[in-house]
């Protein structure tokens, strides 16, 4: 089975300027979560997506936002970037209940200047 | 409240010499924990996971850690360390409400020849 792929791996945008990252869950997961990776922050939980519905939302302002599709892939979009935005945004996929494992992608590393 | 805590977020051992990577975790209910190792530039990897069954849990690589409910632990450890253990672990805890991973800060292992 192919990994969880997120595109693009690499991004730099310019302060005010937006954005917008893909995942590809692997075949068969239902489950789409989002993180935002940083040196001082360390992993945190953006939000979680099943079956096309938002499940659950971490401490995110509204500039952070996403969706799912039909089969599974979700975006996120990043709106009126920050230099703090400036991050590693990990995906990670999985079949659907809270024991199940998340598999990680290998993020899209976002420069903002 | 939830929340993970690893104690050193830099450990170096020597290889062959034991490894032993510490997190507390604070949790209401019972929860789901997890291990998760990064290679640079890389996404996470499972390394093992605790879900209610045994509380000495094996997983790749050699490494294992142990669920104290006692001490709300779940180390991590691996007997004889080697260079390729080098790397960022993080270890997380899920709880059935809310369906949301919580990371820990992260612990880097260096591997000393």
């Amino acid at each position: 089975k192919a990994g969880v792929t997120q595109t693009p791996r690499y991004l730099i945008k310019t302060r005010g300027q937006q954005v917008t990252l893909s995942c590809s869950p692997i075949s068969g997961h239902r489950s789409v979560s989002w993180y935002q990776q940083t040196p001082g922050q360390g992993l945190q939980f953006l939000f979680e997506y099943f079956s096309e519905t938002q499940r659950n939302k971490g401490n995110f302002p509204g500039r952070f936002s996403g969706r799912q599709f039909s089969n599974s892939r979700s975006e996120m979009n990043v709106s009126t970037l920050e230099l703090g935005d400036s991050a590693l945004y990990l995906c990670a996929s999985s079949l659907a209940a809270v024991t199940d494992t998340q598999y990680f992608g290998p993020g899209t590393r976002l420069t903002v200047l | 409240a939830q929340s993970v805590t690893q104690l050193g977020s830099h450990v170096s051992v020597s290889e062959g010499a034991l490894v032993l990577l510490r997190c507390n975790y604070s949790s209401s209910v019972p929860p789901y924990l997890f291990w998760y190792v990064q290679y640079p530039n890389q996404g996470l990897q499972l390394l093992l996971k605790y879900t209610s069954a045994a509380t000495l849990v094996k997983g790749i690589n050699g490494f294992e850690a142990e669920f104290k409910k006692s001490e709300t632990s779940f180390h991590l450890t691996k007997p004889s360390a080697h260079m390729s253990d080098a790397a960022e672990y993080f270890c997380a805890v899920r709880i059935n409400t809310g369906n949301q991973f919580y990371f820990g800060t992260g612990t880097s292992l260096t591997v000393i020849p």
